[in-house]
C-alpha cells in the first residue's frame, strides 16, 4: 500500500464552484504536510503547508489536517479553469528519529474546472 | 524573487551514455533534493545534500551518483544510462533540513535515452 494516497480522479467541477480534494497517510510519525499544483510537463508548484490539526487558509486555498484520521484535505473555492493541474499531496516524516526533509507523494488528483 | 535553476532543460543521449544534470538553488537555501518523474507518476526521491554532506538516499541507482559543491550547487552524474532513465528530473531547496520546511522545485531536466 502506498504510503501517501489521493483519488485519483479525474475530479471535475464548474467554474465558481468549491472543489475538494483528500489524502490519507499511513505512516503515524508523518509530521509535516504539502498541497503542490502540477501542469502538465511543468514542476510541482508549492501551494500550501500544514504542520497542526486544524484549518489553515491562504487566498481561495483552504488545507484541513486531522491528525488521529491520518487525512488531510485541500479546498479550492471559486474555482477557476487556470487551477486545471494534478494536485500533490506530500508529507515529511520522521526516519529513524531524524528527518531530513525527504517529501513523500501521493499519486495526484488530475482536477478539471469547466467554463 | 530568485527560484531553483536547473539546466539544461531538456537532454537527449544514447543508451550507456553519461549525463549531467546541474541545479542551483535559492540563495541561503542549503539543502538540495533530487526527484525523479516518470511519464504519469508521482515525483520519486533519489538523494538530498545538507551542507555539502549526503543526508539521506532514496531510490537512487548505483550507477547514478551526486554531490554538493561549496557554492551550494548540486550535480546529478548518471551513467551507463538505460531507456527507463528517461524522465523529468527535478531539483528542490530549502532554507534547512528537517519537519517543517518548505521545498521549491526547479523547472527541471526532462531527459531522454534512445
Amino acid at each position: 500500500q502506498k504510503e501517501v494516497e489521493q483519488n485519483s480522479g479525474p475530479l471535475s467541477v464548474p467554474e465558481g464552484a468549491i472543489a475538494s480534494l483528500n489524502c490519507t497517510y499511513s505512516d503515524r510519525v508523518s509530521q509535516s504536510f504539502f498541497w503542490y499544483r502540477q501542469y502538465s510537463g511543468k514542476s510541482p508548484e508549492l501551494i500550501m503547508s500544514i504542520y497542526s490539526n486544524g484549518d489553515k487558509e491562504d487566498g481561495r486555498f483552504t488545507a484541513q489536517l486531522n491528525k488521529a484520521s491520518q487525512y488531510v484535505s485541500l479546498l479550492i473555492r471559486d474555482s477557476q479553469p487556470s487551477d486545471s493541474a494534478t494536485y500533490l499531496c506530500a508529507v515529511i516524516d520522521y526516519a529513524g528519529g531524524t528527518s531530513y526533509g525527504k517529501l513523500t507523494f501521493g499519486q495526484g488528483t488530475i482536477l478539471t474546472v469547466h467554463p | 524573487a530568485a527560484g531553483v535553476i536547473q539546466s539544461p532543460r531538456h537532454l537527449i543521449k544514447e543508451k550507456r551514455e553519461t549525463a549531467t544534470l546541474k541545479c542551483y538553488p535559492i540563495p541561503r537555501h542549503d539543502t538540495v533534493y533530487w526527484y525523479q518523474q516518470g511519464p504519469g507518476q508521482d515525483p520519486q526521491f533519489l538523494i538530498s545534500f545538507y551542507e555539502k554532506m549526503q543526508s539521506d538516499k532514496g531510490s537512487i541507482p548505483d550507477r547514478f551518483s551526486a554531490q554538493q559543491f561549496s557554492d551550494y550547487h548540486s550535480e546529478l552524474n548518471m551513467s551507463s544510462l538505460e531507456l527507463g532513465d528517461s524522465a523529468l528530473y527535478f531539483c528542490a531547496s530549502s532554507p534547512r533540513q528537517g519537519l517543517n520546511t518548505e521545498a521549491f522545485f526547479g523547472q527541471g531536466t526532462r531527459l531522454t535515452v534512445v
